[in-house]
């Protein structure tokens, strides 16, 4: 079975201060890893994803998230917030076999960038 | 283009009513996915299709849920005598490749 646990339930920072919102998962096998970003009244949109290779990846909206396998974790960060990345932000993953669209989310960090 | 679309969006049931959400997914994904999202929690997974085939069904959490996709496009989750519990946002996602879903806006269903 797989887990995600996202450190922070909310996070509040500075419009142009740089963030990171944290996220560990466990599994037993290989995974698969993403960040959403859901605003108020729509649904999920994929900020960023870690299939292979290069472990540092890089999103839209100048996301970018870092796959660390010894520590199971999948940190997301921006150098410097605007006020319209505030959102609910998800991690996820999901597992590299047959059931690779099986998503398994954490419960979510609520960014709020004041200014 | 167009994205996946959800109706309806919003729907009020009295307990022990019976519900059908529909889900019209980006023309030729293959892959279509259910999610239930509880008030501040992430979605959970309630089941799977790949064109018309369901083949995983493990998440949805009673024998009320039921989903079909006749003719591996639009796709419909039905719940039966709908309980309080049942009170969440359900997400459709679909998908070309299995790693990369596109989610719908949600149907917000309230029991009452």
């Amino acid at each position: 079975a797989q887990s995600v646990t996202q450190l922070d339930s909310q996070v509040p920072v500075f419009e142009e201060a740089p963030v990171e919102l944290r996220c560990n998962y466990s599994s037993s096998v290989s995974v698969y890893l993403f960040w959403y970003v859901q605003y108020p009244n729509q649904g999920l949109q994929l900020l960023l994803k870690y299939l292979s290779g290069s472990t540092l990846v890089k999103g839209i909206n100048g996301f970018e998230a870092e796959f660390n396998k010894s520590q199971t974790s999948f940190h997301l960060r921006k150098p410097s917030v605007h006020i319209s990345d505030t959102a609910e932000y998800f991690c996820a993953v999901s597992d590299r076999g047959t059931n690779a669209g099986k998503s398994t989310f954490g419960d979510g960090t609520t960014l709020t960038v004041k200014p | 283009g167009a994205g996946v679309s959800q109706s309806p969006r919003y729907k009020v049931a009295k307990r022990g009513q019976d519900v059908a959400l529909r889900c019209d997914p980006i023309s030729g994904h293959v892959s279509l996915f259910w999610y239930q999202q509880a008030l501040g929690q992430g979605p959970e997974f309630l089941t799977y299709f790949q064109n018309e085939a369901q083949l995983d069904k493990s998440g949805l959490p009673s024998d009320r849920f039921f989903a079909e996709r006749p003719e591996g496009s639009v796709s419909t989750l039905k719940i039966q005598r709908t309980q309080q519990e049942d009170s969440a946002v359900y997400l459709c996602a679909s998908s070309r490749l299995a790693y990369e879903q596109y989610f719908g806006p949600g149907t917000r269903l309230t029991v009452t």
